[in-house]
């Protein structure tokens, strides 16, 4: 079947401007979770959503960054004001259940490019 | 909170020979402990995991083993293929839904 669908794969974009990036997950995943990987580096948790409870964002890095999960399926990151220092890949997972215990399943990830 | 620290970052081995990545995880309260692979332009891909009541688990050419008492976890690789060049990750969870990463190996099979 269908795996966790990112769009878009790269962009690039000037200091300042807003971006949007998307995940589909897979079909019938309650959970969903955004990361950052800045290059070379480990997963940086950003935020989490569960069915209909409300998200943790404990992870984001400041208010420029926001998500939402629409519908219970697809989730937009949204980065407003962006800085260079936000040039990362930005990965998206999806998992069946709630819970430490359950796999999660990776998206492609979008590269974005703040010049 | 939990802290996960992993090593090395680097590590570069023979083709057929065996790599050994190491964890160390700060809350006994962890108790399931994964192992992820992300391939070059991809997403991690869950490639094993282990939970704290199980001390070793193998599958095929990889094995994770727990350590509880010192509070470490390791996944080996035998008879190492170019196709296994990738960054491994681990990770810890209390099943709680976050996992808490550690910085990654990149393990490099030299030819």
């Amino acid at each position: 079947g269908a795996g966790v669908s990112q769009s878009p794969s790269n962009k690039v974009t000037e200091k300042g401007k807003d971006v949007e990036l998307r995940c589909d997950p897979i079909s019938g995943h309650t959970a969903l979770y955004w990361y950052r990987q800045s290059l070379g580096q480990g997963l940086e948790f950003l935020i989490y959503f569960q069915g209909n409870s409300a998200p943790d964002k404990s992870g984001l890095p400041s208010d420029r960054f926001s998500a939402e999960r629409t519908g219970g399926s697809v989730s937009t990151l949204t980065i407003q004001r962006t800085q260079q220092e936000d040039s990362a890949v930005y990965l998206c997972a999806s998992s069946p259940r709630q819970g430490g215990y359950n796999e999660q399943f990776f998206g492609p990830g979008t590269r974005l490019t703040v010049l | 909170g939990e802290n996960v620290e992993q090593h090395p970052s680097t590590l570069s081995v023979q083709e057929g020979d065996s790599a050994v990545i190491k964890c160390t995880y700060s809350d006994s309260a962890s108790n399931y402990f994964p192992w992820y692979k992300q391939e070059l332009g991809k997403g991690p891909q869950l490639i094993i995991d282990i939970r704290s009541n199980v001390g070793e688990k193998k599958d095929q050419r990889i094995a994770v083993t727990l350590n509880k008492t010192a509070k470490h976890f390791s996944l080996h690789i035998t008879e190492t293929q170019p196709e296994d060049s990738a960054v491994y990750f681990c990770a810890a969870s209390d099943s709680n839904y976050q996992l808490i990463w550690g910085a990654g190996t990149k393990l490099i099979i030299k030819p």
